[in-house]
């Protein structure tokens, strides 16, 4: 079984500012990561993901992820957010068969 | 540019009508899945199928039942509406490779009433 636990359901944040969304997971296999991002009204795109290798992964809109794997974790950041970031954010987990697993979503707000 | 579309973005349907999601990728996935998302429980899955005539059931298939009859499209069928039904529905589509990322459709907003 797997599961994804996202620590904040809504995080604000001043424009500039840096930020950092939380997310733990546990599997009893190894894992594949995703961060996805949905803009309102719309579905959910992909911004970045974790397969292998490196352990910080870059992704589009200048986020990045580090896979932690002794503290299970997957946290997202961004040094410096902008009005157009104010989405919400869905991590997820796939340990295998293609089946993913998502957390239940963080709504980032951006304040001008 | 790769696309999942889905038939409608809003429904508003009857308590007890029969309702059909439809869902076409163009990317010549072999899997597809279908999710309902409300607020403050994320993204659940009902049903996915890894091949044209196969499916299996997620954490959420009651009340949901679906045909995959060609490779590019997937439906959603609610037999009998119910209220609790009113969701956002999300249909996803991947490859059946080593990268597990989904494609998503821009999802449809069902109310029943």
């Amino acid at each position: 079984a797997q599961s994804v636990t996202q620590l904040d359901s809504q995080v604000p944040v001043f424009e500039e500012a840096p930020v950092e969304l939380r997310c733990n997971y546990s599997s009893s296999v190894s894992v594949y990561l995703f961060w996805y991002v949905q803009y309102p009204n719309q579905g959910l795109q992909l911004l970045l993901k974790y397969l292998s290798g490196s352990t910080l992964v870059k992704g589009i809109n200048g986020f990045e992820a580090e896979f932690n794997k002794s503290q299970t974790s997957f946290h997202l950041r961004k040094p410096s957010v902008h009005i157009s970031d104010t989405a919400e954010y869905f991590c997820a987990v796939s340990g295998g068969y293609q089946k993913v697993t998502f957390g239940i979503g963080t709504k980032l707000q951006v304040i001008p | 540019d790769v696309k999942v579309t889905q038939s409608s973005r809003y429904l508003v349907k009857r308590t007890g009508e029969k309702v059909f999601l439809e869902c076409v990728q163009d990317m010549d996935h072999e899997n597809m899945f279908w999710y309902r998302q409300d607020p403050g429980l994320g993204l659940r899955l009902i049903y996915f199928s890894y091949d044209v005539k196969m499916k299996e059931k997620g954490d959420i298939p009651e009340g949901y039942s679906v045909s995959r009859e060609k490779k590019e499209r997937f439906s959603l069928i609610l037999e009998s509406a119910s209220t609790n039904q009113t969701s956002m529905y999300l249909c996803a589509s991947s490859f059946s490779g080593s990268s597990h990322e989904q494609f998503f459709g821009p999802g449809t907003r069902l109310t029943v009433l």
